[in-house]
């Protein structure tokens, strides 16, 4: 009964360094998505993915990016970590015609 | 575009008050319309949505909200306030619950 599960939980890292953050799903869900979190703004969609192997620009895309190889998986990268990066990332995934469901966040800290 | 506005950052509310957090949307046609909660250190939890139909919609928890297409809002209500209510809530538009836009957020704050 995992849901929607994001690795890791917390992290820091120092600017410059990169980082991939990983959301699995085992409902089999077709879309997926990455928000970020910060205070007074509510979530921001990153990047999301309507199905294996494609992926779309969200409202706030710079200075990330996503792979969907998986239809289970969906990975988050920062090549080049900036302190404006700070954040809570969310994933979601859904199925046609179904609400988001969401896992319980990666706190990254950038340093 | 679509948007969603909370007009209220912070609420509290004593337990077993009545509860109502407010939720403007723009969006050009019938949007979908949704409401989240988020307890501290976890994720969002759907506590109610609106695709069409009934304006008054029945949630999770003994939450209820009610759609009004003339005033573009979708206000959250609760009859009587739990202390386990306390948590962030967020109202969020979608044009199919493909691309959700979210509010700030309401944290709610109840006092004994």
């Amino acid at each position: 009964n995992a849901g929607v599960t994001q690795t890791p939980k917390f992290r820091v890292l120092k600017t410059g360094q990169s980082m991939t953050l990983l959301c699995a799903q085992d409902m089999n869900h077709e879309y997926m998505y990455w928000y970020r979190q910060d205070p007074g703004m509510g979530l921001r969609l990153i990047h999301y993915s309507v199905g294996e192997g494609t992926t779309a620009k969200g409202e706030v895309p710079d200075g990330y990016n996503v792979s969907r190889l998986k239809k289970q998986n969906f990975l988050l990268g920062l090549e080049s970590a900036a302190p404006s990066q700070t954040s809570v990332y969310f994933c979601a995934s859904r199925s046609t015609g179904h609400p988001q469901h969401f896992g319980d966040g990666t706190r990254l800290s950038i340093l | 575009a679509q948007s969603v506005t909370q007009p209220d950052i912070h609420i509290t509310v004593s337990e077993g008050a009545s509860l109502e957090l407010r939720c403007n949307y723009s969006y050009g046609a019938t949007p979908y319309l949704f409401w989240y909660v988020q307890s501290p250190g976890q994720g969002l939890q759907l506590l109610l949505k609106y695709f069409s139909g009934d304006t008054l919609v029945q949630g999770i928890k003994g939450f209820e909200a009610e759609f009004k297409r003339s005033q573009s809002s979708f206000n959250l209500r609760k009859p009587s306030v739990h202390w386990s209510d306390a948590a962030e809530y967020f109202c969020a538009v979608g044009a199919d619950d493909y691309k959700l836009s979210f509010g700030a957020g309401t944290t709610v704050t109840v006092r004994a």
